[in-house]
């Protein structure tokens, strides 16, 4: 169980053009789910909290008008690169806890995405 | 704000043999829990052990059990009989207690190498 698909798992786009990732938590309720960026070995760095039917909780420097987060229902959430360039180049990669989940409960991941700007 | 340190960017380690990576955290807060996750080349993350700070106890899982010393912020990583399919990226991190929405800080992680 708690599984979190994320699609698409790699993108090739052109710059200047948006591109959406979704994440999906598919065997539970995540009211709040993490997006994370992570460059080529480099640790996981958060840039938002998406919150169902509210507003992203961004991080210190990540452009709220650049990554577009939506998280209309209780198992969805997406990002959306605006604009891409190629410094936005990275792996994606979201997570999700269970909402009524044990305050131990770990983070489920997605598989990531992987997206290159040309 | 609480920081993640693990300060082996890379280990060796032989294949059948004991390694331990390390992990320090800064926190003010009493009330928390750290996790190991494993990243193999597939990027997945995987978790490997948790621990709740309160729990005195250390946690282990088959050949994974930590070293939790919550007086020194340490919490480090033993995997005993070392196998190739360890090799990956471990990362420490760190979830502030209160509800289950908080989200992790991660260290930066430690590559570990099996040797055949």
């Amino acid at each position: 169980g708690a599984v979190v698909s994320q699609h698409p798992s790699w993108v090739i786009c052109k710059s200047g053009t948006s591109v959406k990732i979704e994440c999906r938590s598919l065997d539970f309720q995540a009211t709040t789910m993490f997006w994370y960026r992570q460059f080529p070995k480099q640790s996981l760095m958060l840039m938002a909290t998406s919150n169902e039917g509210s507003k992203a909780t961004y991080e210190q420097g990540v452009e709220k008008d650049k990554f577009l987060i939506n998280h209309a229902s209780l198992t969805l959430s997406t990002l959306t690169v605006t604009s891409a360039h190629p410094e936005d180049s990275s792996f994606y990669i979201c997570s999700a806890s269970i909402s009524t989940g044990a305050l131990n409960s770990p983070l489920h991941f997605g598989n990531g995405t992987r997206l290159t700007v040309t | 704000a609480q920081t993640v340190t693990q300060s082996q960017p890379e280990m060796s380690v032989q294949e059948a043999e004991t390694v331990t990576l390390s992990c320090t955290y800064d926190t003010s807060e009493s009330d928390y829990y750290l996790f190991w996750y494993k990243q193999p080349p597939s990027r997945q993350m995987i978790l490997v052990i948790r621990q709740e700070a309160y729990k005195q106890q250390n946690a282990t899982e088959n050949r994974f059990s930590v070293n939790f010393q919550k007086a020194a912020k340490s919490f480090s990583l033993k995997i005993s009989d070392s196998q190739l399919g360890d090799a990956a990226m471990y990362f420490c991190a760190y979830r502030s207690g209160g509800n289950a929405g908080n989200m992790l800080t991660f260290g930066g992680g430690t590559r570990l190498m099996v040797k055949p």
